[in-house]
């Protein structure tokens, strides 16, 4: 059974510093691995998906990265900002595809002015 | 805009109700998910739909059911034998299931039990 573990599960850190946030998996047999961003009461916005056959993703400030034979993805934020502040899911899809996936708890980030 | 609406966004229930949660989506997806979020918990899945008159059960769908007779609309039933659905209930579509995408969220609809 995939287990997704993402830690720890809450980071504050002042405003302009880049930081990097983890995600393990327990099945190397993924599809794709996806990172969204929940802000509190709302649902989720994917920020960027990595495919089994990629290495890494950008998008602005973001980049994430995928070794699967690790089980390891991290997503970088470059020059952290308050709007920044949200909790960072990580989820992988499933192997027998169907797009279902199997998600992490999140790390609630905080980003202090 | 296209998107994904959830409905009511607050919905509370007495002992012993079933109530129905809405999702819609206009972005002509084929694949539709309903997941259950409990606080510091990840997603649950609790059904999935890949196709119009089709849906498969998640991995918590006991005291839940769904129906999904037109491609935009995908509402979720909780009944009287979810014994503990207090809970943030998030819908999400994706393009073509099978596939890898993106999943696109709702806004969520966060269910009390009185």
């Amino acid at each position: 059974k995939q287990e997704v573990t993402q830690i720890p599960a809450a980071l504050s850190v002042p405003e302009g510093e880049n930081l990097v946030l983890n995600c393990s998996f327990t099945d190397s047999a993924i599809y794709n691995l996806q990172w969204f961003r929940q802000d509190p009461g709302k649902g989720l916005t994917s920020l960027l998906l990595i495919q089994s056959s990629q290495r890494e993703q950008t998008s602005g400030r973001l980049n994430a990265s995928l070794d699967k034979s690790s089980g390891r993805s991290t997503l970088y934020i470059a020059a952290s900002q308050p709007g920044d502040s949200a909790t960072y899911l990580c989820a992988v899809s499933r192997p027998g595809a169907n797009s279902k996936l199997t998600f992490g708890k999140g790390i609630t980030l905080s980003v202090r002015p | 805009d296209g998107g994904i609406t959830q409905s009511p966004k607050y919905l509370f229930r007495k002992e012993g109700q079933n109530v129905t949660l809405s999702c819609e989506q206009n972005l002509n997806h084929d694949a539709m998910y309903w997941y259950r979020q409990d606080p510091g918990q990840g997603l649950r899945l609790i059904y999935y739909s890949q196709i119009v008159n089709d849906f498969q059960k998640g991995d918590i769908a006991e005291g839940y059911s769904v129906s999904r007779e037109k491609k935009e609309s995908f509402p979720l039933t909780v009944t009287s034998a979810q014994k503990n659905p207090t809970a943030f209930y998030l819908c999400a579509s994706s393009r073509v299931a099978g596939v890898s995408d993106t999943q696109y969220f709702g806004p969520g609809t966060r269910l009390t039990v009185l």
